[in-house]
């Protein structure tokens, strides 16, 4: 079975401050990561992913993530948080072993940041 | 390329009454996903199709149907509306389901059941 967990609900921080926005998850086999990032009243939006290879996944608007095998976990990060940065994030997963299954996602979290 | 839309935007329903959310996507793609979006509850999968003609139950399936007659389309049928099914609706297709593929997903569909 997979799952994915984001353990707080909001995270507050300021303006050009670092941000980092937690995830971890649980699968069976290898797992593919995603991250997606839903503004006030749209659709999801696909950030960045993880398949392979490099721990460090860059994605859109300068945000990366950090892939954690040991610690089962893929935190989204950004060095320099922006106001236009609030929104609600997602980290959803898929097994390797789990065939044509559709993604598996988090509660969200939501990120506000201060000016 | 518009990727997938949906309609309508905003409908509210009074109970009992039934209605059919449309999603379409221009990208050809194979797979195509429902889900439904709760106030802190995250995304939820009502159904989802591999294909033409084929449908697959998600985790939130009953008071729900789908078909997939065209590759393109993928319409939502709410029968005998609750307001239990208050919610946010989002569609969403991926060329592929398996693998490392990501799903993109329509602006959605803002539904009051009162």
């Amino acid at each position: 079975a997979q799952s994915v967990a984001q353990p707080e609900d909001q995270v507050n921080v300021a303006e050009g401050n670092p941000l980092t926005v937690k995830c971890t998850y649980s699968v069976s086999g290898n797992p593919y990561l995603f991250w997606y990032v839903q503004y006030p009243n749209r659709g999801l939006q696909f950030l960045l992913k993880y398949i392979t290879g490099d721990n460090l996944v860059k994605g859109s608007y300068g945000f990366e993530a950090e892939f954690n095998k040991s610690q089962t976990s893929f935190h989204l990060k950004k060095p320099s948080a922006l106001v236009s940065d609030s929104a609600l994030y997602f980290c959803a997963v898929r097994d390797s072993f789990s065939g044509n299954t559709p993604l598996v996602f988090g509660k969200g979290t939501r990120l506000s940041v201060i000016a | 390329n518009a990727g997938v839309t949906q309609t309508p935007k905003f409908r509210i329903l009074k109970i009992g009454q039934s209605m059919t959310l449309q999603c379409a996507q221009d990208m050809n793609h194979n797979y195509m996903y429902w889900y439904r979006q709760d106030p802190g509850m995250g995304l939820k999968l009502i159904y989802y199709s591999v294909g033409a003609g084929i449908t697959d139950k998600g985790e939130v399936p009953n008071g729900y149907n789908v078909s997939r007659s065209t590759t393109e389309d993928f319409p939502l049928r709410l029968e005998l509306a609750a307001p239990s099914q208050t919610s946010v609706y989002f569609c969403a297709s991926s060329p592929l389901a398996g693998g490392p593929y990501e799903q993109y997903f329509g602006p959605g569909t803002r539904l009051t059941v009162t």
